[in-house]
């Protein structure tokens, strides 16, 4: 079972900061955070992870609380393009470790 | 570099009938996951394969079944088919399979059992 829960949908308009939750309030010290997206009828891909400090790359920024129960993916300045199901995935380091997918949170930006 | 290629992208089979779908994985990656992808349960994890050995395993009836060769490329096959067979499978490569690598996903498979 998914370790994580998410708000079933959110939308933004375009151009917007776009601030994705996810609650993960039983995760252990060696799991991290991860965030995959999936557009329409494609394959899930990677956006980025982090364990407890702040992460960023070129797509997208992972702000986790200090507590690490819960997080937030922030893409910058939202466009059409990122409309998707975006999944808070939490998962450990370990050579069985493996991608377990919830229901994700569907993104509609709008015009 | 090259992605990871499924093939095909599309298939129509018959109840009964058995599948055989395929995943490349990118070059220098030892590991392939496979998902089934379904309305109803999502994303579902069926089985990872390392070094042609299969390393973990979903919660999937043994109709399901997969292998590993020794380029990395993966097969999966599902028998006797059933219309609830019906899903988008998605393999994924990763370097040697622990999430913190990271995955890359193929565009999938589209198996319609009619």
């Amino acid at each position: 079972d998914a370790k994580t829960t998410q708000p079933p949908s959110m939308d933004c308009a375009e151009g917007r900061a776009a601030n994705l939750p996810c609650n993960h309030s039983t995760i252990s010290g060696n799991e991290y955070v991860y965030w995959y997206r999936q557009i329409h009828s494609q394959g899930p891909q990677y956006i980025i992870h982090g364990l407890k400090n702040n992460e960023t790359n070129e797509m997208a920024s992972l702000i986790i609380t200090e507590d690490r129960k819960s997080s937030t993916l922030i893409l910058p300045h939202a466009t059409l393009r990122d409309t998707a199901v975006y999944y808070c995935i939490v998962e450990s380091t370990g050579a069985n470790s493996k991608l377990t997918f919830g229901k994700g949170i569907t993104l509609s930006v709008r015009p | 570099k090259a992605g990871v290629t499924q093939t095909p992208r599309y298939l129509i089979k018959t109840r009964g009938q058995q599948v055989t779908l395929s995943c490349s994985p990118i070059s220098g990656h030892r590991s392939v996951s496979w998902y089934q992808q379904t309305p109803g349960q999502g994303l579902q994890f069926l089985f990872e394969y390392f070094s042609e050995t299969q390393r973990n395993k979903g919660n999937f009836p043994g109709r399901f079944s997969g292998r590993q060769f020794s380029n990395s490329r993966s097969e999966m096959n599902v028998s006797t088919l059933e219309l609830g067979d019906s899903a988008l499978y998605l393999c994924a490569s990763s370097l040697n399979g622990q999430a913190f690598y990271g995955y890359t996903f193929g565009s999938g498979t589209r198996l319609t059992v009619v």
